[in-house]
């Protein structure tokens, strides 16, 4: 296993430009999450999935963001009309959701530039 | 919601030992986890506490005081690849979701 894969690994953009981000989970995962993190600051959580279902997003997550996860295994997060806020390194991570710890295991992340 | 407190920055020289402190806040605890991250890389879990106690894994330690709202993590024997931020994140299972909040971070210097 390889991991989270998140591509691209970096993104420079122009303001108003859409841009999509793609996570593959870990294959055994059926748990989906993305986070927002910025310089100096922890990750942000923006939104979850449990296999295809998206069940919880951040009240913070301007109508300009998407997420899908189709058909429960990779997903994408759209940005529509980026802003230069929006710049900030996008965090995938997956988890087995079995009780107990249910550790996050992360993905390199996908750094936005907009300019 | 959580309201999550941990120092900025903390510098500690090579060899000796380090201990970051973790504050919260939260109405439905379900487990604090610690992170290691280094610059341009992805957080990378350390150590994971639902009950209170001290978790014990190699050089890194891991506290947990749920009354108080607190944990810490000690890292022995500090060595300059320690140098990294270390994200406390508490899980609340308020609402059914179980999803971690993280703290900002605290960024450790280790120095020779």
């Amino acid at each position: 296993d390889t991991g989270v894969s998140q591509d691209p690994r970096h993104k420079i953009t122009k303001r108003g430009q859409n841009v999509t981000f793609r996570c593959d989970p870990i294959s055994e995962h059926n748990r989906l999450y993305w986070y927002r993190q910025t310089l100096g600051q922890g990750p942000e959580f923006l939104t979850y999935f449990q296999n295809e279902a998206q069940l919880e997003k951040s009240r913070l997550l301007s109508d300009r963001f998407s997420a899908e996860r189709p058909k429960g295994s990779f997903s994408t997060l759209e940005i529509q009309r980026t802003e230069q806020g929006d710049s900030a390194m996008y965090l995938c991570a997956s988890s087995f959701g079995a009780p107990g710890a249910n550790v996050l295991t992360f993905g390199a992340g996908s750094r936005l530039t907009v300019l | 919601g959580q309201n999550i407190d941990q120092p900025t920055e903390m510098t500690a020289t090579e060899g000796a030992i380090v201990q970051i402190n973790c504050t919260y806040q939260t109405s439905g605890f379900n487990g604090l986890f610690w992170y290691q991250q280094h610059a341009g890389e992805a957080p990378t879990f350390l150590s994971y506490n639902v009950l209170d106690g001290l978790e014990e894994k190699g050089r890194f330690s891991s506290f947990l005081s749920r009354s108080k709202g607190y944990s810490y993590l000690l890292l022995k024997e500090l060595q300059m690849k320690d140098s990294a931020s270390y994200l406390c994140a508490v899980r609340d299972q308020a609402g059914g979701s179980y999803i971690p909040t993280f703290g900002r971070g605290t960024s450790l210097i280790v120095h020779p």
